[in-house]
């Protein structure tokens, strides 16, 4: 299994402003995921990020609101721009074993935007 | 394209009854199934995953699901339920067909409360 550590663990952020979010494996890993979970409810998937590569943004996900880095095999960051209140959630970021197929999960980042 | 159900929205159990949290799919090739759990303020945990092989799989905590190809459907149990147990649950499957690319469909999960 990973372990997986996100920081910060939760922000209050001012609309219009951004705000970075950090993920850290302890592990290479060849795939990131962030997903966007309201308390109680399903995940909904933003991005998959591959290191050395552009991520995949899912239908509804756009670049210029998620920008995702992946400078390497154990690190990423997920930014969330121009917030609005909308975009209060809760952000995880997975990796997924390629050879076990199941994925870890992080703490999560509390995120609420006044 | 792949879909996963949970068809309940909580599931009330008394201490020391079996449980079961139900699951259905749909997948245009084999599926990779799976379940994870989320206790109150924390992060998702990996229980369980049926990839092939025997259709009773183990897992963490005493859990165990039955997959079942003709209802397509992935249900988990446990024989005797702890207070400990009461968390939200999530099924969650992965086709084949897609490929290279490891897209995972999560169900809108399931409240599982046991009382004491």
């Amino acid at each position: 299994s990973a372990v997986i550590s996100q920081k910060p663990s939760r922000d209050i952020c001012q609309r219009g402003t951004s705000l970075t979010i950090q993920c850290q494996v302890d592990s290479q890993v060849t795939m990131m995921f962030w997903y966007r979970q309201q308390p109680g409810q399903s995940l909904t998937l933003i991005a998959t990020a591959n290191q050395g590569s552009e991520a995949t943004y899912e239908s509804g996900f756009v670049i210029d609101k998620f920008p995702i880095s992946r400078p390497n095999l154990t690190f990423s960051t997920l930014t969330v721009s121009n917030m609005s209140p909308e975009d209060s959630s809760i952000y995880l970021c997975s990796v997924s074993g390629s050879a076990t197929y199941e994925q870890y999960f992080g703490p999560g980042t509390r995120l609420t935007v006044t | 394209a792949q879909s996963v159900a949970q068809p309940e929205d909580q599931v009330n159990v008394a201490e020391g009854n079996p449980l079961t949290v139900k699951c259905t799919y749909s997948v245009s090739g084999n599926p990779y199934l799976f379940w994870y759990v989320q206790y109150p303020n924390r992060g998702l945990q990996f229980l369980l995953k049926y990839i092939t092989g025997d259709n009773l799989v183990k897992g963490s905590y005493g859990f165990e699901a039955e997959f079942n190809k003709s209802q397509t459907s992935f249900h988990l149990k446990k024989p005797s339920a702890l207070v400990s147990d009461s968390a939200l649950y999530f099924c969650a499957v992965r086709d084949t067909y897609s490929g290279g690319y490891q897209k995972v469909t999560f169900g809108t999960g399931t409240k599982l409360q046991v009382i004491p």
